[in-house]
């Protein structure tokens, strides 16, 4: 499995926009990228998968350049309800189960 | 739709004693997978399963045992609870189709002493 790393923790505003960056440089060919949040004491909840250049969904925004070597999670104009922890995958196919890092904790300040 | 559920939400165990978490899901997912998240840590897999009559090990699978007899259940055997399985568990589903997104229940808080 492709090892992720991304900061450990972030400190925005609300109304900011905020980028998350995760590094897997050994991401391999059929490798999806996905990121899930997690609000405390919840199960982490999906948010975007992409494989390469951008996609948007109605609460974020995904960019992958070329290389596929890294991918940031955009999420525009925060809010304090966005305070959660951040997880950012890599794998594929059927057989795949999600295997998490740490993640980000992002903390929005009023 | 239920989706993912766990039982129970809370437990207190003595060290010694074994118990059952359970998880039950009702999206006909082929995968299902147990984690456990310490503080401040991300999650860690336990075991999982691709289908019925079908488990393996995760990262973390000591003190732990698993059985899938049916799509709907994966159920968790803490076999001899020790202070180190203090924790919350999640348990999660997917489809066994390319690049489906995980879903998970909203956890057990699991405190032994």
């Amino acid at each position: 499995l492709a090892k992720t790393t991304q900061p450990i923790s972030m400190d925005s505003y609300e109304g900011q926009e905020v980028n998350i960056t995760c590094s897997h440089n050994n991401i391999a060919t059929n490798d999806y990228i996905t990121w899930y949040q997690q609000f405390p004491s919840q199960g982490p909840r999906f948010i975007i998968q992409g494989y390469k250049t951008k996609v948007t969904n109605e609460v974020a925004s995904l960019f992958i350049p070329a290389d596929r070597k890294s991918s940031t999670l955009s999420l525009p104009r925060v809010s304090l309800s966005d305070t959660a922890v951040y997880y950012c995958l890599v794998g594929a196919g059927g057989s795949y189960i999600p295997t998490f890092g740490r993640g980000t904790s992002l903390i929005v300040h009023p | 739709n239920a989706g993912v559920t766990q039982t129970p939400k809370f437990q207190v165990l003595k060290t010694g004693q074994s118990m059952t978490l359970q998880c039950a899901q009702d999206m006909n997912h082929e995968y299902m997978s147990w984690y456990r998240q310490d503080p401040g840590m991300g999650l860690r897999l336990i075991h999982y399963s691709v289908g019925a009559g079908i488990t393996d090990q995760g990262e973390v699978p000591n003190g732990y045992n698993v059985s899938r007899s049916t799509t709907e259940d994966f159920p968790l055997r803490l076999l001899s609870a020790a202070p180190s399985q203090t924790s919350v568990y999640f348990c999660a589903t997917r489809t066994g189709a390319t690049n489906t997104e995980a879903f998970f229940g909203q956890g057990t808080r699991l405190t032994v002493v």
